[in-house]
């Protein structure tokens, strides 16, 4: 089973600010099968990025995935205030398909 | 536009069973496979099931298997997740997903909330 470790667990930030998120696995995975999701609180998770930098229809260009092998990252170029939430990473290249356990951007 | 709507969620007391539905529409349900992945109350993410657009593939998290059945009725656009011999660690918000195997889950339901205790 592939780990995904994310860090790091909380960021706290302000509006106009730049958001790093990373995304670690315990063993390499295929950059066509790495998801970045937005959840916010009683919703259900919201594609972003797939294939660890395709952006989502409809989802802003301030969202940028990058990363390859064990080592990804979501960047929000500059917060807008909805983008205030809770950020999954997935792999789904490989059974069973593995989430990190989430990185709450709050604001500052 | 893709909808994906879960039923058949509530309370049960341990040991008990439910069956999970999802009915979809806005899409062509046959060509897609589909997933189950349960979000347990406060906690992240974890990937229950997923089903070929054929059924003749399914997979099952270790957590599931023996206990959980995916089956789908593209006749009727449906999703289901049989659920027995249930425990209080199977409490969670149940979603369904398009999506499967290689196939990133774009699309979610808003999920439907499963309690297990006595």
């Amino acid at each position: 089973e592939i780990v995904l470790t994310q860090s790091p667990g909380t960021l706290s930030l302000s509006p106009g600010e730049r958001a790093t998120l990373s995304c670690r696995a315990s063993q390499s995975v295929s950059s066509t099968y790495l998801a970045w999701y937005q959840q916010k609180p009683g919703q259900a998770p919201r594609l972003l990025i797939y294939g660890a930098s395709s952006r989502a229809t409809g989802i802003p260009d301030r969202f940028s995935g990058s990363g390859s092998g064990t080592d990804f990252t979501l960047t929000i170029s500059r917060l807008e205030p909805e983008d205030f939430a809770v950020y999954y990473c997935q792999q789904y290249g490989s059974s069973p398909w593995t989430f990190g356990q989430g990185t709450r951007v709050e604001i500052k | 536009q893709v909808q994906l709507v879960e039923s058949g969620g509530g309370l049960v007391k341990p040991g008990g069973s439910l069956r999970l539905s999802c009915a979809a529409s806005g899409f062509t349900f046959s060509d897609y496979y589909m997933s189950w992945i349960r979000q347990a109350p406060g906690k992240g993410l974890e990937w229950v099931s997923y089903i070929s657009s054929s059924s003749s593939y399914t997979d099952y998290a270790d957590s599931a298997k023996g206990r959980f059945t995916i089956s789908r009725d593209n006749a009727k656009n449906s999703l289901y997740l049989q659920m027995n011999s249930l425990r209080a660690e199977d409490t969670a918000v149940y979603y369904c997903a398009r999506g499967g195997l290689l196939q990133v889950p774009w699309y979610w339901g808003q999920g439907t909330l499963v309690a297990v205790s006595s």
